[in-house]
């Protein structure tokens, strides 16, 4: 069966540090994977998908297909990147399989 | 280009009762998926809508039922109300549910007493 997996419910570092955010999956298939984000009081956004290879807000992730994981990183965390982090894996139409979450919060 | 729109945003319904809730992609999506989000299961999969018919469903019980219409709208039923179906309801819309991005709404947040 797929599965996500966030080990880290809650992530604390300072302004500045690097922060990255841990996800491993188990599919069988080829996996589609995504970071979604949720800030307080906001509605959940896709902050970054595998397939695009981009980076958004300075965040990046890379699937490594040999160790299945898509951990998210930011060299340099800010105030703003405090938030509610999902790892999801879609796997079939609509069907997204999302990791526990973790929650992040940068203190100054 | 207004987003996902859930209402009602709460809602309060007594053990036993049926509830609707209802929701409005982004226009020109026609792929609208359905989860519970509660703080002991995290967000969970119901089920997926395209085009009128139902292509994927989760996990759930047969008390939770969906449907879509010919403008893509979508509504959510969950009959007989128990206690452990309190939880926040997100509904999210994509163009097709396969590579496109989906978008999410506010939720709406069901208490069952």
């Amino acid at each position: 069966a797929q599965r996500v997996t966030q080990p880290e419910k809650l992530l604390s570092v300072f302004k500045g540090a690097p922060v990255e955010l841990k996800c491993n999956y188990s599919y069988s298939g080829s996996p589609e994977l995504f970071w979604y984000v949720q800030y307080s009081r906001q509605r959940l956004q896709l902050l970054l998908r595998h397939i695009s290879r981009e980076s958004i807000k300075g965040f990046t992730a890379d699937l490594n297909k040999g160790e299945t994981s898509f951990h998210l990183k930011k060299p340099f965390a800010q105030e703003e990147d405090s938030a509610m982090y999902y790892c999801a894996l879609r796997y079939s139409w609509g069907k997204l399989q999302f990791g526990a979450g973790t929650q992040v919060v940068v203190t100054p | 280009k207004a987003g996902v729109t859930q209402t009602p945003r709460y809602l309060i319904k007594t053990r036993g009762q049926q509830v609707t809730l209802s929701c409005s992609p982004i226009s020109g999506h026609r792929s609208v998926s359905w989860y519970q989000q509660t703080p002991g299961q995290g967000l969970q999969f119901l089920f997926e809508y395209f085009s009128e018919t139902q292509r994927n469903k989760g996990n759930f019980p047969g008390r939770f039922s969906g449907r879509q219409f010919s403008n893509s709208r979508s509504e959510m039923n969950v009959s007989t109300l128990e206690l452990g179906d309190s939880a926040l309801y997100l509904c999210a819309s994509s163009f097709s549910g396969a590579a496109a991005e989906a978008f999410f709404g506010q939720g709406t947040r069901l208490t069952v007493v």
